[in-house]
């Protein structure tokens, strides 16, 4: 069964920073794009970041872009989050997503249960 | 961006009833359009990707069509779990985009 489990959530103060890890079993790692999308207390779903299945290439979009950096660790199946300057409209549920081979190509299937971030002094 | 515009933002209706989700594209995105469920305290999951094709382990109750900028997701005879919050996704252009949802209630 394919599972992605989310950990590191938490409260942090504006301005702060804090790391998210998403840990995948299930399935072969290495050969799947992954991406962060957050939901904003009852609100919608946006999409945050992508990287590819070998960590070569990575997107943001840009309301994140140069505060938040995505890398993974294949040899321990773990996708991360770095998010540093963190403002209270950062205060979300981050969920994992496995994409597919490509970066470019495929949908959100599955989804973690999410870790939630609380941005707030 | 690729605006996606859901509605009705909420569909009141029975269990057994059919449901008619509609998602308009600010620009034409082809087929990449995807539905996805949200039931309450819970991940979102896929049930439509392409428009029209079921992901895996969705019954055949859901249906979705449409190309271009307007697209459709069917539910026919609501059963008391259909009873969620809905939301399309592009994925023709960056960054990816969702539309606001549409929460059918009973």
């Amino acid at each position: 069964e394919v599972q992605l489990e989310e950990s590191g959530g938490g409260l942090v103060q504006p301005g702060g920073s804090l790391r998210l890890s998403c840990s995948a079993s299930g399935f072969t790692f290495t050969l799947y794009a992954m991406h962060w999308v957050r939901q904003a207390p009852g609100k919608g779903l946006e999409y945050l970041s992508g990287i590819t299945n070998n960590g070569g290439s990575t997107y943001y979009r840009d309301s994140v872009k140069g505060r938040f950096t995505i890398s993974r660790d294949n040899s321990k199946n773990i996708l991360f989050l770095q998010m540093s300057s963190l403002r209270s409209e950062d205060t979300a549920i981050y969920y994992c997503v496995r994409g597919s081979e490509r970066l470019d190509l495929g949908w959100f299937d599955p989804w973690g249960q999410g870790t939630l971030v609380t941005v707030s002094s | 961006e690729v605006v996606l515009t859901q509605s009705p933002a909420t569909l009141s209706l029975s269990p057994g009833e059919r449901a008619t989700l509609s998602c308009r594209a600010s620009q034409s995105i082809s087929v990449y359009l995807g539905w996805y469920q949200q039931r309450p305290g819970q991940a979102p999951r896929l049930l439509i990707y392409d428009a029209s094709k079921r992901a895996t382990g969705i019954p055949a109750r859901f249906s979705g069509s449409g190309s271009g900028t307007d697209f459709t997701l069917t539910i026919n005879g609501l059963e008391p779990e259909d009873f969620a919050v809905y939301y399309c996704q592009q994925r023709s252009n960056w960054p990816r985009t969702f539309g606001p949802g549409t929460q059918v209630d009973i």
